[in-house]
């Protein structure tokens, strides 16, 4: 069964504490994706990953950063998080190619007060 | 870089019947691949079906298909026989030659299926 697992769904974090969101698939998948959502704005894509320590850098990195030390599970950190931070985090897997599939997880509700 | 527009933010009707959403795009790739996602009340985002520019056949997957028309960069979602089960936000998406750029979506369209 094709998953991608995202933990923990919900977070609750104050100003300045690290975050750090973990993502895992089974597809042996290569690259992987961190996107957040948020009302008006849809989905913006953050980092992604082709494969183990090959990052590369979305439409919106700043604040974020990302590890990738097996193929199958992918970090979002988020160092000192800010309250602009607040937002739906999803992760996403993908074979290789531009015509592949993204398949999601289920996200993390992220709340920075 | 690409640009994905879906114009209609709600759309509501009566289940059993259609319903089209429009998306339109912009980009400068000779070769580009378009999804459509679907965005449950759960939060839960889930792959519908996905047409290949360098086809000309519209692409159908169960009671989903597109109404693809290239020269208007249109990529138009109809689904047939509606149920309450498809109510939910719907997202339009592509993605260029240029692999590294990932999915550039559209904001949504929320769908409303009555009884």
């Amino acid at each position: 069964d094709m998953k991608v697992t995202q933990m923990p769904r919900y977070l609750i974090k104050r100003m300045g504490e690290n975050v750090l969101l973990e993502c895992g698939q089974d597809m042996s998948h290569e690259t992987m994706y961190w996107y957040r959502q948020d009302p008006g704005l849809g989905l913006q894509l953050i980092y992604i990953s082709y494969d183990v320590d090959s990052n590369s850098e979305g439409d919106i990195p700043k604040g974020y950063r990302v590890s990738r030390k097996k193929r199958e599970h992918f970090s979002l950190i988020l160092d000192s998080a800010k309250t602009n931070q607040t937002s739906v985090y999803f992760c996403a897997s993908s074979l290789g190619g531009s015509q592949n599939t993204l398949y999601f997880g289920a996200g993390t509700r992220l709340s920075v007060l | 870089a690409q640009k994905v527009t879906q114009t209609q933010t709600s759309i509501s009707v009566v289940e059993k019947t259609t319903v089209t959403m429009d998306c339109v795009y912009e980009t400068r790739d000779s070769s580009y691949f378009l999804f459509w996602y679907k965005q449950t009340a759960s939060g839960e985002i889930v792959f519908l079906i996905r047409q290949d520019s360098y086809k000309k056949e519209n692409a159908t997957v169960g009671h989903y298909s597109l109404n693809f028309q290239k020269p208007k960069s249109s990529i138009g979602l109809i689904i047939t026989a509606t149920q309450i089960e498809d109510s939910a936000v719907y997202f339009c998406a592509m993605r260029g030659n240029n692999y590294a750029q990932g999915l550039t979506f559209g904001l949504g369209t929320r769908v409303s299926v009555f009884p």
